[in-house]
């Protein structure tokens, strides 16, 4: 199975700035064909599902703010959170869906300095 | 509006056996691979398998902690996906999630199985 590991597993960033996540996957989850990665990033709240945030890496899903971002290409990935806001408080995962077998990262938390 | 809500989850003793559902509208669900995922108390999320449409061939495919234990099965003329978990451990104890999609753009709200004696 591909595995996918997150960082840092928790930070903590003032309103208004910057916060960014990596993920790293243990092998390369660019499709050539297409290529198109194949990793989602999500994010959830306490008490409820998580959502999804972006897909194929770095596309935005309709409706997510602009302030989220994805980026990266083959293992290595990031989402940054622009201009962090006090509803941005929640846990966020990547996941990959190259393989057969889906996996996620252990998600970060991302709180309020 | 998508939307999916899941049930069937409770109290089962270790061994036993306990069938989810999830019923699904706002979208073509025949056509839609869907997936289950669960996540055990303040611990991450876990993929559990997936089905295929029917037209994909419908087949499945599993995880390695539930491969012969869970079956994930739907019934496309009543837009609803299940998963029989027989041979229950405490360790899967978790709130179970249904989600559409290889990149799972829809969730549903979950539903909780505790396995306890």
């Amino acid at each position: 199975d591909i595995v996918m590991t997150q960082s840092p597993d928790s930070l903590a960033v003032s309103l208004g700035e910057r916060a960014t996540i990596n993920c790293k996957s243990s092998q390369s989850v660019l499709y050539s064909s297409n290529n198109k990665n194949y990793l989602s990033w999500y994010q959830q709240k306490p008490g409820q599902p998580p959502k999804l945030l972006i897909y194929w890496a770095s596309t935005r899903e309709s409706g997510v703010p602009d302030r989220f971002s994805g980026s990266g290409s083959g293992t290595d990935f990031t989402l940054t959170i622009n201009s962090l806001q006090a509803e941005d408080v929640a846990v966020y995962y990547c996941q990959q869906y190259y393989s057969t077998r889906i996996t996620f990262g252990g998600g970060t938390k991302v709180e309020i300095k | 509006e998508v939307q999916l809500v899941e049930s069937g989850g409770g109290l089962v003793k270790p061994g036993g056996s306990l069938r989810l559902s999830c019923v699904a509208s706002g979208f073509t669900f025949s056509n839609t691979w869907m997936n289950w995922v669960r996540q055990a108390p303040g611990k991450g999320l876990e993929w559990l398998g997936r089905i295929k449409s029917k037209t994909d061939g419908g087949t499945t495919d599993y995880a390695a902690p539930v491969k012969g234990r869970f079956t994930i099965s739907r019934d496309d003329s009543k837009n609803t996906l299940y998963l029989q978990m027989n041979s229950l451990k405490i360790e899967d104890t978790a709130v179970y999630y249904c989600t559409t999609g290889s990149s799972g753009r829809s969730w549903g709200q979950g539903t909780l199985v505790t396995v306890s004696s």
